[in-house]
């Protein structure tokens, strides 16, 4: 059974710094993997997906790395700004037997950007 | 990138009531999507997969008769709480994946609350 992990559970920086978020999969035979950012009371918002053969995705200051062999993925973030506080969690599909969409999530990164 | 809809947002109602929340993806079919269930401070548990035309599959653990879901027609799912009790208070999300990419989007989530 594939399970998720991220650390830390929750990160407080002040803005302008760049930061690192980890996140860490079990079973390395996966689809891909997918960041994501939930801000309070709210649902997800994709953020990058990074399919299996990819090594990194790019979507502005945010950059995702994925080392499937060593089962883990980071997620950078650059330049931090206080609108970046939100929770981030990453999510793969169990393994390449099972269905691409059911994701299995970690628990996520609280993250607090000050001002 | 797509945009997944639910509604309501919030709902209130009186424990022994039935409850529907719908998921529509807006701009793009989805023969498959998600429900998910969110405790406070807890990563998004998968409850159940809404297959267009035929019937849901549920995890384990998940109450089929307590809830009901329907996906008549490639844009909409419906998740319905029947007879409704206080420990179903949630916040409920649905998903639905691009075909071409397997990326998941997410709707708003609708948070429930039960007297």
């Amino acid at each position: 059974k594939q399970e998720v992990t991220q650390i830390p559970a929750a990160l407080s920086v002040p803005e302008g710094e760049n930061l690192v978020l980890n996140c860490s999969f079990t079973d390395s035979a996966i689809y891909n993997l997918q960041w994501f950012r939930q801000d309070p009371g709210k649902g997800l918002t994709s953020l990058l997906l990074i399919q299996s053969s990819q090594r990194e995705q790019t979507s502005g200051r945010l950059n995702a790395s994925l080392d499937k062999s060593s089962g883990r993925s980071t997620l950078y973030i650059a330049a931090s700004q206080p609108g970046d506080s939100a929770t981030y969690l990453c999510a793969v599909p169990p393994t390449l037997s099972g269905s691409a969409r059911q994701l299995t999530f970690g628990s996520g990164t609280q993250l607090t950007v000050l001002p | 990138g797509a945009v997944v809809s639910q509604h309501p947002s919030r709902v209130i109602c009186k424990s022994g009531t039935s409850v529907k929340i719908e998921c529509r993806s807006l701009d793009f079919q989805a023969t498959t999507m998600f429900w998910y269930r969110q405790f406070p401070k807890k990563s998004l548990m998968l409850m159940a997969t809404s297959n267009e035309g035929s019937k849901a599959t549920y995890e384990q653990g998940v109450e089929k008769d307590k809830f009901l879901i329907n996906h008549a027609s490639l844009t909409l799912s419906t998740l319905t709480v029947t007879s409704a009790h206080p420990e179903d208070s949630s916040f409920y999300i649905c998903s639905a994946a691009v075909s071409n990419t397997g990326e998941l989007f997410f709707g708003e989530g609708s948070r429930l609350t039960v007297l």
